[in-house]
């Protein structure tokens, strides 16, 4: 399968910027993914980026593209306690199978 | 619309039982899948299916069978459950595969296999 990349952990304080990098394999990924996961609960679609876009921002969310490193990042802007939860990044890799992350978890510190 | 529902929440089984894992959406969603999560491990995919009638394989499928007789429903079966299977256990829906589209995700089934 792909190997799509995370970090297991990221602790902030609240009212901080949090940054989740991912890494990825797949080039031909037309769209790339962020899922957000609160305890106990499946995912929920957060953000995406189509392949030909650098930056997407939506609100205190901003996502960078770097389509030669294939590196993906989420930036949280004012990180609040509600933040805190597991993100993923996900790409769909040929075969339209959709590869998910490590998944990060990501703590914010009152 | 419920969206996506799972059942049942919790399971324990001992090694060598069968059970099958119930998956059900209501919006009328070609592609369903099925996921487990464990932990450092993200989600990986077990089964898919783009539409009734048709499923394949993804990457961690066996042990686990899958069948999709109409749109709605997409249960998942163990055949004998080993301790390896304790996961929890996400089935999610989209309109389509491929490109974009969003993935609904069930709220999981946590297995223990004794």
């Amino acid at each position: 399968g792909e190997d799509v990349e995370q970090s297991l952990f990221l602790s902030v304080r609240e009212g901080d910027s949090s940054v989740i990098n991912c890494t990825y394999t797949d080039s031909s990924s037309t769209y790339l993914y962020w899922y957000k996961q609160e305890p106990g609960a499946g995912l929920q679609l957060l953000t995406y980026i189509f392949s030909n876009m650098d930056m997407k921002q939506d609100q205190r969310l901003t996502v960078l593209l770097n389509k030669k490193d294939k590196h993906l990042s989420l930036r949280i802007a004012d990180t609040q306690t509600g933040d805190s939860a597991i993100y993923f990044c996900a790409e769909i890799a040929t075969g339209n199978q959709f590869y998910f992350g490590t998944g990060t978890s990501l703590t914010v510190i009152p | 619309n419920a969206g996506v529902t799972q059942t049942p929440k919790f399971q324990v089984l001992k090694t060598g039982q069968s059970m099958t894992l119930q998956c059900a959406q209501d919006m009328n969603h070609e592609y369903m899948s099925w996921y487990r999560q464990d932990p450092g491990m993200g989600l990986r995919l077990i089964h898919y299916s783009v539409g009734a009638g048709i499923t394949d394989q993804g990457e961690v499928p066996n042990g686990y069978n899958v069948s999709r007789s109409t749109t709605e429903d997409f249960p998942l079966r163990l055949l004998s459950a080993a301790p390896s299977q304790t996961s929890v256990y996400f089935c999610a829906s989209s309109y389509a595969a491929g490109d974009y589209n969003e993935q609904f995700f069930g709220p999981g089934t946590r297995l223990t296999v004794l």
